[in-house]
């Protein structure tokens, strides 16, 4: 079974710094799909970015930016110039697609990003 | 577009009593549907998933139960609460197996 492993409980950045947050995974497919979550206090479940295995290049959406590294099985997400609101609870997320495998979530990373 | 509609948005329910959360889907036909469980602010548990009307999967054996009278609509309940029954439940629609998962605003429930 695939499993997500989210390595860091907290984490905390300085307003306008970058941060990056780890995620590991565990599978022996090839092919699949991973995604990074974004909670807010409200906590409502935010799509914040999306990394297809068989693309070798790492997706970026304006300040959010993944290190996918497949081999190693790594995808850390990167969050550049933080804001305040990039506070929130940030979940590693991953999906085969193949049989009938939900989403994976890992465990959380709580950011809070500081004035 | 597609939405996606849960309630209530919070809900008290005393040991013992029924419960009953649901979830509908517009803009789309034929989702995938989803109840995740999250407790004390950490990871999200999945509860039952549904490919189509009536197809119920569950990931944890317990007290809940899930059904799909209809296309878009998903349904959570439980006969009897438990008081480990408390915790913020989210519904989530997918289009396919492979594509990213949309969430209600959920619902937190407290089994007092």
């Amino acid at each position: 079974a695939q499993t997500v492993t989210q390595s860091q409980p907290e984490m905390s950045v300085q307003e306008a710094e970058t941060v990056t947050l780890s995620c590991t995974y565990d599978t022996s497919e090839n092919n699949y799909y991973l995604f990074w979550y974004k909670q807010p206090p409200s906590r409502q479940m935010i799509l914040v970015i999306r990394q297809e295995a068989y693309k070798q290049q790492n997706a970026t959406e304006n300040r959010f930016s993944v290190n996918f590294q497949k081999a190693a099985k790594s995808f850390s997400l990167k969050i550049s110039d933080s804001q305040l609101g990039d506070t929130a609870m940030y979940f590693c997320a991953f999906m085969s697609p193949s049989g009938n495998t939900p989403l994976v979530f890992g465990k959380g990373t709580r950011l809070s990003v500081i004035a | 577009s597609q939405t996606i509609h849960q309630w209530p948005a919070t809900l008290v329910q005393p040991v013992g009593s029924p419960l009953s959360l649901e979830c509908t889907v517009e803009g789309t036909s034929n989702p995938n549907l989803y109840w995740y469980r999250q407790a004390a602010g950490r990871g999200l548990q999945l509860l039952f998933y549904s490919v189509g009307i009536g197809q119920i999967s569950s990931e944890v054996p317990q007290n809940l139960s899930a059904s799909r009278p209809q296309d878009r609509q998903f349904i959570l309940s439980s006969k009897k609460l438990l008081l480990s029954d408390s915790g913020f439940y989210l519904c989530a629609w997918g289009r396919r197996q492979d594509s990213p998962l949309h969430f209600g605003n959920g619902t937190r429930l407290t089994v007092t």
